[in-house]
């Protein structure tokens, strides 16, 4: 079956340092990836959505120039957090829609970004 | 603006008994349905999903979903449950002219030996 890998599963940094975080497709291409964001026992909120070769779209109040996302091929999409503060500790987790078919979405595994 | 609710946040029952956990979508054109599993520590999982058909769909794990368009719901049911089935469950939607998927905010499931 399609397979996201998501990497790393974990990361701690310092505040004000930078992190990115890779969402690959293993079996498949995927033009589109989504970004989302789980705080503990919420749902996830879809931050933005990642075109291959083009600019990601940004869901309201998310900011763009934080969270840069860049999806330069078909099987790789990047999130890099920007100058994290401890507010920006979350779950993120990243999903591919299969271009075989509009109804078939695969998440990654997430990553804990913990930022002190 | 679309929204997915799912009505319960908590449940707790014991095993072998019955579950049904509800959602419901404000949408009024073509969907795509989906509930999702995540069990501790783990990502989310695709349990069953509808886009056209019977509006009874069969997933994995003996959990059964019905699509009922006059209610805009697709509930989730499974008519016994193991312990292995506490997880979180979401369901989520994608109306026809959306490209993502909007979640509901998940039900915390717990069976109890």
């Amino acid at each position: 079956g399609a397979v996201v890998s998501q990497h790393p599963s974990w990361v701690i940094c310092k505040s004000g340092t930078s992190v990115k975080i890779e969402c690959r497709s293993l079996d498949f291409q995927a033009t589109t990836m989504f970004w989302y964001r789980q705080f503990p026992k919420q749902s996830l909120m879809l931050m933005a959505t990642s075109n291959e070769g083009s600019k990601a779209t940004y869901e309201q109040g998310v900011e763009k120039d934080k969270f840069l996302i860049n999806h330069a091929s078909l099987t790789l999409s990047t999130l890099t957090v920007t100058s994290a503060h401890p507010e920006d500790s979350s779950f993120y987790i990243c999903s591919a829609r299969l271009t075989e078919t509009n109804y078939g979405y695969t998440f990654g595994s997430g990553t804990r970004l913990t930022v002190v | 603006a679309q929204s997915v609710s799912q009505h319960n946040h908590h449940v707790i029952l014991s095993e072998a008994a019955s579950l049904e956990l509800g959602c419901n979508y404000s949408y009024g054109g073509t969907v795509n349905l989906f509930w999702y599993v995540q069990y501790p520590g783990q990502h989310l999982q695709l349990l069953l999903k509808y886009f056209s058909g019977d509006p009874l769909v069969k997933g994995i794990k003996g959990f059964e979903a019905e699509f009922i368009k006059s209610k805009f719901s697709f509930n989730l049911r499974k008519p016994s449950v193991q312990w292995s089935d506490t997880a979180e469950y979401f369901c989520a939607v994608k109306g026809d002219s959306w490209g993502k998927l909007q979640f509901g905010a998940g039900t915390q499931v717990v069976v109890t030996p």
